[in-house]
């Protein structure tokens, strides 16, 4: 049972384009977290939201928990070659991560 | 330091046979665990190890076994590949599994291709 669901599943834009992408679950988590993952590489964390309503940003990237904190959505703006990559959020439930599908993002030169 | 490593890094084998995936860690973490990841379905967890003694079952744990070796290792054994265990396995700790956030830091992967 996948209790995060990602969206889109695929996603590909020019370079200097903005994306949002969305993580939805009908469950409440403790904390989320968005990793991004290159192919052959295992996942690296981005960040972490922990409370609801909270925002972050981490240079041209944004991340949004929702109030209810079942929900989050990351935002690049401007978007580079360089972010090309799996984007996975995990949300944190009894000390345990439960892993969305991801969305492939492709940005192209 | 070299985080989580993880042997091998790819893998062929035929029904029935058994393997054992390594993994270790040099961050003096606490706690580790096992995931598989196939196309669509992001990554399941099959076991974890909250601390040195402990194992648990994750969401998918059905054909594996672990083992917390030490607090530096924690290995993942299929005793009968099946095909449907054709995956890429990953192995993650974090410094504990108490408090909210903890990074999980991942291994390379495993890629394991069962015939």
């Amino acid at each position: 049972t996948q209790l995060l669901e990602q969206s889109p599943q695929f996603l590909s834009i020019q370079e200097g384009e903005n994306l949002t992408v969305y993580c939805n679950s009908s469950s409440v988590f403790s904390s989320l977290q968005w990793y991004r993952q290159e192919p052959g590489e295992g996942p690296v964390l981005l960040v972490t939201v922990v409370t609801g309503g909270e925002v972050k940003k981490l240079k041209r990237l944004t991340f949004q928990f929702g109030d209810a904190r079942k929900d989050s959505s990351l935002h690049i703006t401007a978007a580079q070659p360089g972010d090309t990559g799996l984007y996975l959020c995990a949300g944190e439930d009894d000390y345990k991560l439960s892993f969305g599908a991801g969305t492939t993002v492709t940005v192209r030169a | 330091n070299a985080g989580v490593t993880q042997t091998p890094k790819f893998q062929v084998l035929k029904t029935g046979q058994s393997m054992t995936l390594q993994c270790a860690q040099d961050m003096n973490h606490n706690s580790m665990y096992w995931y598989r990841q196939d196309p669509g379905m992001g990554l399941r967890l099959i076991y974890y190890s909250a601390s040195e003694g402990t194992t648990d079952k994750g969401e998918v744990p059905n054909g594996y076994n672990v083992s917390r070796l030490n607090k530096r290792e924690f290995s993942l054994r299929l005793e009968s590949a099946a095909p449907s265990q054709t995956s890429v396995y990953f192995c993650a700790s974090t410094r504990s599994v108490a408090g909210y956030g903890e990074t999980q830091y991942f291994g390379p992967g495993t890629r394991l291709l069962v015939l």
